[in-house]
């Protein structure tokens, strides 16, 4: 598996609760913890979740993370307008010995 | 003000060397694996090497093993990313990041703004 597996698309209106999902193997979101990055167009990534449910001093308590298994999700509630972005997973993999990236999620905010 | 900035991209042929850099600044260097990660734009994001504090511990993602060198100099505070035999599909903006931790853990809490490579005849 090069990738971890995440929607392409994801969408919600000011106001919702949105979820993003990342699909991994055994090899890495089984055994490590996640990392998640937004990023605008044009910038780089921007660190929004790391081990699995620790956000970064700086980035709202809207965001949250958790792992369940080979799986994870990145939540945003309170979806406001400058949330509308791409999102990253990534997580340790044991077999590549280096952090697995998904292919991102585009975030509409309707 | 933690700050990365790439240097030494830009249009190579196929086949031929380059050797990126990153200043690091606003933190201390020498306490912090370091980290390039690659994307094409508007594409994903792949990691591709990483090296601990001290460069005792250094990693490789598989398509590049064996053609590209990591590399880092604590009293200038740089990382560098030597690269060899550069093809097509090496052709991505390259970003400079710091681990959160003096190993390779992989989780990235400053990037640089990138330096773009393109390999092209």
């Amino acid at each position: 598996q090069s990738v971890l597996t995440q929607p392409p698309s994801a969408s919600g209106t000011p106001g919702q609760r949105v979820t993003i999902s990342c699909s991994g193997s055994s090899s890495n979101i089984g055994s490590n913890t996640v990392t998640w990055y937004q990023q605008f167009p044009g910038t780089a990534p921007k660190l929004v979740i790391y081990s699995t449910d620790q956000r970064p001093s700086g980035v709202p308590d809207r965001f949250s993370g958790s792992k369940s298994g080979t799986s994870a999700s990145l939540a945003i509630s309170g979806l406001q307008s400058e949330d509308e972005a791409d999102y990253f997973c990534a997580a340790w993999d044991d077999t590549l010995n280096g952090p697995l990236f998904g292919g991102g999620t585009k975030l509409t905010v309707l | 003000e933690v700050q990365l900035v790439e240097s030494g991209g830009g249009l190579v042929q196929p086949g031929r060397p380059l050797r990126l850099s990153c200043a690091a600044s606003g933190f201390t260097f020498d306490d912090y694996a370091m980290h390039w990660v690659r994307q094409v734009p508007g594409k994903g994001l792949e990691w591709v090497s990483g090296i601990s504090w001290d460069s005792g511990a250094i990693g490789y993602a598989d398509s590049v093993k064996g053609r590209f060198t990591i590399s880092r100099d604590n009293a200038k505070n740089s990382l560098y990313l030597q690269m060899s035999s550069l093809r097509a599909e090496d052709t991505a903006l390259y970003y400079c990041a710091k681990d959160i931790k003096t190993g390779l853990y992989g989780d990235f809490d400053y990037w640089g703004q990138g330096t773009l490579v393109t390999v092209s005849s």
